[in-house]
This record gives structure tokens, sequence and C-alpha cells, in this order.
């Protein structure tokens, strides 16, 4: 089984939704982190958290919402969908423990009609 | 804050031949830093990473890599190709002291290796 996993895989939606892309691990690892991927501009930072109480924003945090439920699981929401966050979102996770090496899940591929 | 500059969007290479991706970054602080491996529909792993010692680092499937640190680079490179390395490269750095650990990454270089 992977160790970071992430629902739907796909998903298509129309503007002005509300849609919850979830991330679960089973790393044990504190530092969760969502990305999204724009083809030639790379991965950026949405939001990460720390712990469960930790929660801060990224370059790009803008439209999104994120809930830490427990260590393992961290949520990102678009409150209200639009065209231009059709995109490829990823969540990953390291442990902190300055190994210094994050864990990517397969991604979810979103598109926003 | 950081940035990095990968130069090459796109590099075609023949199978066997060497490859070299680079990669510049920019940075008020010292950083670590990474090349990470994303093969098609597939998320991103780890290929290697420096966060201190020896400037030569050496990762999986035979690619190794160099932090120049008057230059800012860390070029990536492999002596000799396989087909199954087309995929695409990032290169990403995080900040070494504030302990914040995101990833900042460069837009990416696909390598594309014909037989």
């Amino acid at each position: 089984d992977a160790d970071v996993t992430q629902t739907p895989r796909n998903r298509i939606t129309k503007t002005g939704k509300r849609i919850m892309l979830e991330c679960s691990q089973t790393k044990g690892h504190d530092r969760m982190y969502w990305y999204r991927q724009d083809p030639g501009l790379g991965l950026r930072l949405i939001y990460y958290s720390f712990d469960v109480k930790d929660i801060n924003k990224g370059e790009i945090s803008d439209g999104y919402s994120v809930s830490r439920q427990a260590q393992a699981k961290f949520s990102l929401s678009l409150e209200s969908a639009i065209p231009n966050q059709t995109a490829l979102y990823f969540c990953a996770t390291d442990d902190g423990t300055g190994a210094e090496t994050q864990y990517f899940g397969p991604g979810t591929r979103l598109l926003v009609l | 804050a950081q940035s990095v500059t990968q130069l090459d969007s796109q590099v075609p290479v023949f199978e066997e031949a060497p490859v070299e991706l680079r990669c510049n970054y920019s940075s008020s602080v010292s950083v670590y830093l990474f090349w990470y491996v994303q093969y098609p529909n597939q998320g991103l792993q780890l290929l290697l990473k420096y966060l201190s010692g020896s400037t030569l680092v050496k990762g999986i499937n035979g690619f190794e890599a160099e932090f120049n640190k008057s230059q800012t680079s860390f070029h990536l490179r492999k002596p000799s190709v396989h087909i199954s390395d087309t995929a695409e490269y990032f290169c990403a750095v995080s900040d070494m002291d504030t302990g914040r650990r995101a990833l900042t990454f460069g837009s990416g270089t696909r390598l594309q290796v014909q037989p």
C-alpha cells in the first residue's frame, strides 16, 4: 500500500462549486504540504502544516483552505472553484527530523469548467 | 525568499549518451538542495539531496549532482542514460535556517531519451 494517498485521483467540477481534495498518510509524519503543479511553472506551495494545530499559508493560498483533521489527514478545499484552479495537486509529507526528504502522493488532477 | 531556475525546459538525448540538467538558485539564506523526478502519471520521488558535507552527491539510478556555492548551482548529471530515464526532473531548495522546510521548485526539465 502507498504511504501517501490522495482522493480523488481525477475530478471534474464546475465554476463556483466547492470541492475537497483529501490526503492521507501512513508514515506517521507530523509535517504535511499541499502543492499545485502547472505546466512550465513547476510546483508551488499552497498550504503546509507542522502538526494538527499549526497551519500556514504558502505562496498561493488565495482561493484555498485546508483542514488538518488528524496527524494522518490533511484536506484541501476550493471554496468556489474557478477555471484557473485547473491543475495537478500534490500532497507531501516529511518527518521533520532533519533528513529533509518529502514523500509525495500520486496527485489529483482537477479540471474546473 | 528563494528562487530556482532550470535553464532548459526540454533536453533530448540519445540512449547511452551523457546528460546534464542545469539548476541555479537564488537565496538570501543557506539552503538545502534537491533533485526530484516525476515519471509519467506519477508523483515526485527524491533522486538526491545536498544537506552538508561533500559537494558531490550521488543519488539513485546512477545520477549525481554537484553543489557549487560560488556559482549557486546544483547541476544534475548522468554518464549514460537509458530509455527508462525519460521523465521530468525538478530542482528544489528549502530554507536551512528558519525550519520552514517547504520546498521551492524550479519549473522542471523534461528529459527525453531517444533510442
